[in-house]
């Protein structure tokens, strides 16, 4: 069964918009949550993780997160939007297999108009 | 600042060929992952190790194999490389209870198998 959902496979924005991508995931206790940024040609990064307390999360570049347990959701949002945010996100959420690993959404592939 | 290398950026392989993809991480880690991306498919666990020559399967281990016999290198082996193999590797390690903590990447392989 699918453990964390990422709805929107493509999206584009014009630079200096604001982002929101999605995440959602179905887990039977408080989960940790990350999200990654994979810029071309490169590995993952980490822009932000949740794992308690505030629900609203300030990561790298600008970016944020708000974890919505209502919801099951843990969308990443950005104001405005550089052109070098051109890149593939990752969300994903822990702990699963005895506390052994993650599972990664799908990703969505973020292009931006000039 | 953690640093996980992978031995190439890009490999090409034919049908049969027995592949090696050697991962090494500098910061005394646990654990340590290969994963496969495909595009739509996201990230997909093959193999983890959370200690020397200790390894568990993943969600995708068919075909793959792993060793594991210093902490700082985990080897992902493909005994008879296919053409269905031809994707991204990418190896993670972390530190602690893997499934609670970030996960620092490498660059990625990209193999193509012919």
């Amino acid at each position: 069964a699918q453990s964390v959902t990422q709805p929107d496979i493509h999206i584009t924005v014009s630079e200096g918009a604001s982002l929101e991508l999605r995440c959602n995931y179905s887990y039977g206790a408080t989960p940790y949550l990350f999200w990654y940024v994979q810029s071309p040609g490169q590995g993952l990064q980490l822009l932000l993780k949740y794992f308690s307390g505030d629900t609203l999360v300030q990561g790298i570049k600008g970016f944020e997160a708000e974890f919505k347990r209502s919801q099951s959701s843990f969308n990443l949002r950005k104001p405005s939007v550089h052109w070098s945010d051109a890149a593939e996100y990752f969300c994903a959420v822990g702990p699963f297999q005895g506390a052994q690993k993650l599972v990664f959404g799908q990703g969505t592939r973020l292009t931006i108009n000039p | 600042d953690v640093k996980v290398t992978q031995s190439s950026r890009y490999l090409v392989k034919r049908t049969g060929e027995k592949v090696f993809l050697e991962c090494v991480q500098d910061m005394d880690h646990e654990n340590m992952f290969w994963y496969r991306q495909d595009p739509g498919l996201g990230l997909r666990l093959i193999y983890f190790s959370y200690d020397v020559k200790m390894k568990e399967k993943g969600d995708i281990p068919e075909g793959y194999s792993v060793s594991r016999e210093k902490k700082e290198r985990f080897s992902l082996i493909l005994e008879s490389a296919s053409t269905n193999q031809t994707s991204m590797y990418l190896c993670a390690s972390s530190f602690g209870l893997a499934g609670y903590n970030e996960q620092f990447f490498g660059p990625g392989t990209r193999l193509t198998v012919l």
